[in-house]
Formats: structure tokens, C-alpha cells, sequence
């Protein structure tokens, strides 16, 4: 079965530096969430959209920005990279919220040296 | 604020053992509880869903239960094997669908 899709899987940048981060959905899925997981934390929600429109704001820091395109895919942009944006970032999918079962990405390791 | 806890942190046991991963969350009006699998460095591996109309999950030797009333759920694991053996995540899911994560529960499973 399809899954999430995440792009890059790795990723290293500089101080000040800008990334985007792609997630592709599971098809059909209407819904994408973004979380972040530091080094030895639990994932926390920065941010989802359903249907192209912002559902959710978490812990997102003003210098990151997301949205969700026509095809349902989902990037997730970070300006000014910081040591502390240093973590793994994952891209969820649901078909339809709020009760249905988050499928997870294999994540985006982001490296700011 | 939902906050979700964990107990144990950690927990290893020998291979065959039946045990049980506890999760307690602080709001009882959650839309929804998950528990993951997460292996060291990698994606989170959805195991069972409960729904807040919902009191358990089956999928093979796997069962978790939900209680609102009284904040938790349980992850039951029958005859454990090594192949079990990584982070177990408990989360709830609110209104908005986003989910609040427990720190996880790191089982070792002993050949």
C-alpha cells in the first residue's frame, strides 16, 4: 500500500540558511500534519491543513511557513535555520479528521551545522 | 492542556513474557488515542487507534483499551518476542486532529 512520502530524507544546512521540506500524502488522504522530534524528545504538532486550508497551528516557530498545494501535497518552509532546528521532521496523513488513524512518514532528518 | 504520560520509561523483559505499557492523558475530552512504534532513528509505525466511543483495539498480539474517565489507556502485548523490542508512543488526538505525545515507553525484549 501507499505511503507518505517525505523529501529529502536528509538534509544539512547552515546557520541562517533556508530549507523547504516536501511530504506527499497517502492518496485520497485530505489531511497532513507536520510535527517536529528533537534529539531524545516526543514529536510535537507544528502544524496541519485540511483540504488545502490551515487546520492547526502547535509549536511552529514564526520563522517556519507551510502550506498544502492542489495535489494535496504539503512543504513545510524554514528560514533563518537555527543549531535548535536541528531534529527530525514528520509528515502525517489522515483521510478525515479528526478520528481517523495518522499515517506517519519516514521523516526528514534536518542537520544545521 | 492535554498533557500524556508514560509509565514505564523503560521496561526489558525476557522473550515469551505477556506485559503491559500504561498511558495516562490529563483532558478526558480527546477525540482519539494512538499508539506507535518507533525504532531508533526512524518513522513511527501506527499500531491501533482507539476512538473516544471506543473501549479497545485487537490486532493480533497487540490489544489496547481506553478509559476517559479515568485519563488512561494500556497496551497490552501477549508473548513478546525480540522483534519487539523498540520506543512505544501513546498519543491523543484532539479536536483539530493534532496528537499530544507521551515521552514513550523503550521495551527490550530479551532472547
Amino acid at each position: 500500500a501507499a505511503g507518505v512520502i517525505q523529501s529529502p530524507r536528509h538534509l544539512i544546512k547552515e546557520k541562517r540558511e533556508t530549507a523547504t521540506l516536501k511530504c506527499y500524502p497517502i492518496p485520497r488522504h485530505d489531511t497532513v500534519y507536520w510535527y517536529q522530534q528533537g534529539p531524545g524528545q516526543d514529536p510535537q504538532f507544528l502544524i496541519s491543513f485540511y483540504e488545502k486550508m490551515q487546520s492547526d497551528k502547535g509549536s511552529i516557530p514564526d520563522r517556519f511557513s507551510a502550506q498544502q498545494f492542489s495535489d494535496y501535497h504539503s512543504e513545510l518552509n524554514m528560514s533563518s535555520l537555527e543549531l535548535g532546528d536541528s531534529a527530525l521532521y514528520f509528515c502525517a496523513s489522515s483521510f478525515r479528521r479528526p478520528v481517523d488513524t495518522q499515517y506517519f512518514g519516514p521523516g526528514t532528518r534536518l542537520t544545521v551545522l | 492542556k492535554q498533557e500524556v504520560t508514560q509509565i514505564p520509561a523503560a521496561l526489558s523483559v525476557p522473550e515469551g513474557e505477556n506485559l503491559v505499557l500504561n498511558c495516562s492523558f490529563t483532558d478526558s475530552a480527546i477525540y482519539n488515542l494512538q499508539w506507535f512504534r518507533q525504532d531508533p532513528g526512524k518513522g513511527l509505525t501506527s499500531l491501533l487507534l482507539i476512538q473516544s466511543s471506543q473501549r479497545e483495539q485487537t490486532s493480533g498480539r497487540l490489544n489496547a483499551s481506553l478509559d476517559k474517565s479515568s485519563g488512561r489507556s494500556t497496551l497490552y502485548i501477549a508473548a513478546s518476542q525480540p522483534g519487539d523490542s523498540a520506543t512505544y508512543l501513546c498519543a491523543g488526538g484532539g479536536s483539530q486532529g493534532n496528537l499530544i505525545f507521551g515521552k514513550g515507553t523503550k521495551l527490550s525484549v530479551k532472547p
